[in-house]
């Protein structure tokens, strides 16, 4: 089974719906991300949070909200979905970091995606 | 902010054959993390191999390698007989170690699609 898993896997909506994705993990970290991606653009984060409590706003964060729920669980919600905001999105999980600064590092690991289209 | 640039937007190899992707980024920090991400049709990420900077030593994941250069702030991957499951988009990503907001994000290239050539 993934270690990352993201559903729906491909949605497709109209301007104006809400939409929720949803990520959940079963590595144990306490660390989640979500990014967006679009073509010759990399990904780019839109929040993260480090525990249950904590969730920080990333570069993109405009027109979107995050729910964590438990720390296996990271939902991300568009409350009024925009053409623009058609994009492939992906969830990460990493662990906290260990050991010095610059010591030791902490991998994101990714689930499959989710392909938005706002018609 | 840290910026990552790949100024190849497409490569090709040929099968069995040597290629590199090049990446430059822009750092004020001495201590950090950097790392390759290949991103084939299935649009799954998956980490290639990564360096930390403190590190001299460049970093060798089998047929993948890289040439750490810390003064001129380049990390290119080099592939070695390409194989056809090369084929992918390839990103670079920087990643600063300290704690506070924004820390721990990954900063992505906008990647190099490579193809190969059978």
């Amino acid at each position: 089974d993934a270690d990352v898993t993201q559903t729906p896997r491909n949605r497709i909506t109209k301007t104006g719906k809400r939409i929720m994705l949803e990520c959940s993990q079963t590595k144990g970290h306490d660390r989640m991300y979500w990014y967006r991606q679009d073509p010759g653009l990399g990904l780019r984060l839109i929040y993260y949070s480090f525990d249950v409590k904590d969730i920080n706003k990333g570069e993109i964060s405009d027109g979107y909200s995050v729910s964590r729920q438990a720390q296996a669980k990271f939902s991300l919600s568009l409350e009024s979905a925009i053409p623009n905001q058609t994009a492939l999105y992906f969830c990460a999980t990493s662990d906290r970091d260990r050991g010095r600064p610059g010591e030791g590092y902490n991998e994101q690991f990714f689930g499959p995606g989710t392909r938005l289209t706002v018609l | 902010a840290q910026t990552v640039t790949q100024s190849q937007p497409e490569m090709s190899v040929q099968e069995a054959e040597t290629v590199t992707l090049s990446c430059t980024y822009d750092t004020s920090e001495s201590d950090y993390y950097l790392f390759w991400y290949k991103q084939p049709p299935s649009r799954q990420m998956i980490l290639v191999i990564r360096q930390e900077a403190y590190k001299q030593q460049n970093a060798t994941e089998n047929r993948f390698s890289v040439n750490f250069q810390k003064a001129a702030k380049s990390f290119s991957l080099k592939i070695s007989d390409s194989q056809l499951g090369d084929a992918a988009m390839y990103f670079c990503a920087y990643r600063s170690p300290y704690s506070g907001a924004g820390s721990y994000q990954l900063t992505f290239g906008k990647g190099t699609k490579l193809s190969v050539i059978p």
